[in-house]
């Protein structure tokens, strides 16, 4: 079983519909929780991160970490045409060596004009 | 602007030959990565570097060899490149905190050995 689980999708929404991506995890030293976002061809770019559990809010994304059921989520409101890409989900602990990550296998979502 | 290079965005190579990816920072970073992406498996850490001449294995290190005699590179090598080894490989660095820090990454290299 991976370490950090993730739905790879394919998402098709319609423009303007909420995107709601999510991650379940196994490790219970993870602290800090991010999303990356990958346009095709690109490497991926930091979206957003968490630490512990609790929300967080930036413009049209709020990410969510539930460490007790080990679960987190990204949603994208008002999704546009240019929100399509594959994302991410990343943990790591405070200590880890290097600062290395443990990544999901990663979503692709089309937004649909 | 953190800049993370990467030697080339497609290489062909025949099974058997050595083959070396080179990825520069220019942001004195300490952390360098070295992934490989594929369908279904997400990124998957190769090797890894804390620090000049120092390497650590990740997760999938077996036919991979890294080197980092200078900071700002850090360089991949396949020892005897195999079909099984063809993939993206991505190069990532950050700067060593006691915390989180985001990992800046480059724009990939995509190998195919024939």
């Amino acid at each position: 079983q991976k370490e950090v689980e993730q739905d790879p999708g394919p998402l098709s929404v319609p423009e303007g519909a909420i995107v709601s991506l999510n991650c379940t995890y196994s490790n219970s030293a993870f602290q800090y929780f991010m999303w990356y976002r990958q346009y095709s061809r690109k490497g991926p770019e930091l979206l957003m991160y968490t630490y512990s559990s609790g929300n967080k809010e930036d413009g049209r994304f709020t990410a969510q970490v539930d460490k007790s059921s080990k679960y987190i989520s990204l949603f994208i409101r008002d999704s546009q045409p240019s929100d399509s890409a594959t994302y991410l989900c990343a943990m790591t602990w405070v200590g880890a060596a290097g600062n290395k990550l443990t990544f999901g296998g990663g979503t692709r979502v089309l937004v649909k004009p | 602007d953190v800049k993370v290079t990467q030697s080339s965005r497609y290489l062909v190579k025949r099974t058997g030959e050595k083959v070396f990816l080179e990825c520069v920072q220019d942001m004195d970073h300490e952390n360098m990565f070295w992934y490989r992406q594929d369908p279904g498996l997400g990124l998957r850490l190769i090797y890894f570097s804390y620090d000049v001449k120092m390497k650590e294995k990740g997760d999938i290190p077996e036919g991979y060899s890294v080197s980092r005699e200078k900071k700002e590179r850090f360089s991949l090598i396949l020892e005897s490149a195999s079909t099984n080894q063809t993939s993206m490989y991505l190069c990532a660095s950050s700067l060593f905190t006691l915390r989180y820090n985001e990992q800046f990454f480059g724009p990939g290299t995509r190998l195919t050995v024939l």
